[in-house]
């Protein structure tokens, strides 16, 4: 069956450190995001990409990074990590044409201290 | 003003009552209507997309009223298994990209 996976699932690091959060969908999907989730703001999205070698800012971008090299991947980086990024992060894909339908990875949940 | 907006609740219902959320959206531009469920710690899944004519998944109802600018899910009789977090979904502009409101919590008791 296809499916949409995160790793890692949990990730405990320190301010400044560069961290890397996977994504890979066997979905075949041309389109894949991520968001973060906080408390009273709901998810808000960061990066997404509508094919290999495209990628894009969401509104909230700042201090994130992403690469497109094919379409099964699309992993997030935290260039130097604040305690302000602590949050759950989720990767979700959709195929070209169908905004609505998004499929979710299971989320990783980052604390940094 | 927050894009979409949502009773963050908890609403808390009895097994077998009709309960409604509603969600209002800003941008009169948007294009697609959706409800997402997110169960505790878990990853949100789409319930059902919203049409301006309204539609029906079982005991879910959804409606669109594009003039008030306001999107509503009626859940009939509801089951324990009900209880999670709903959220209202707006795609404005560029089709593949989604807006969510912060959801409003759902508890069915017994």
């Amino acid at each position: 069956d296809a499916e949409i996976t995160q790793s890692p699932r949990h990730k405990i690091t320190e301010t400044g450190r560069q961290v890397t959060l996977a994504c890979h969908q066997t979905w075949n999907h041309n389109n894949m995001f991520w968001y973060r989730q906080d408390l009273g703001h709901g998810l808000r999205l960061i990066h997404y990409s509508y094919g290999v070698q495209d990628t894009n800012k969401g509104e909230v971008s700042d201090g994130y990074s992403v690469s497109r090299s094919n379409t099964e991947d699309l992993p997030l980086t935290l260039e130097s990590a604040a305690s302000s990024q602590t949050s759950v992060y989720f990767c979700a894909s959709s195929e070209r044409g169908r905004a609505g339908t998004q499929y979710f990875g299971p989320g990783t949940r980052l604390t940094v201290l | 003003r927050k894009e979409v907006e949502q009773d963050p609740g908890p609403f808390n219902v009895p097994e077998g009552a009709t309960v409604a959320f509603n969600c209002t959206y800003s941008n009169s531009a948007s294009q697609s209507f959706f409800w997402y469920r997110q169960d505790c710690r878990k990853e949100p899944k789409l319930l059902m997309s919203v049409y301006s004519s309204g539609n029906e998944d079982g005991r879910f109802t959804a409606q669109l009223n594009r003039a008030s600018q306001y999107i509503s899910l009626l859940i009939r009789d509801s089951k324990l298994s009900d209880s999670a977090t709903y959220l209202c979904v707006v795609s404005t502009g560029t089709a593949s990209k989604l807006t969510f409101g912060t959801g409003t919590r759902l508890q069915v008791t017994l």
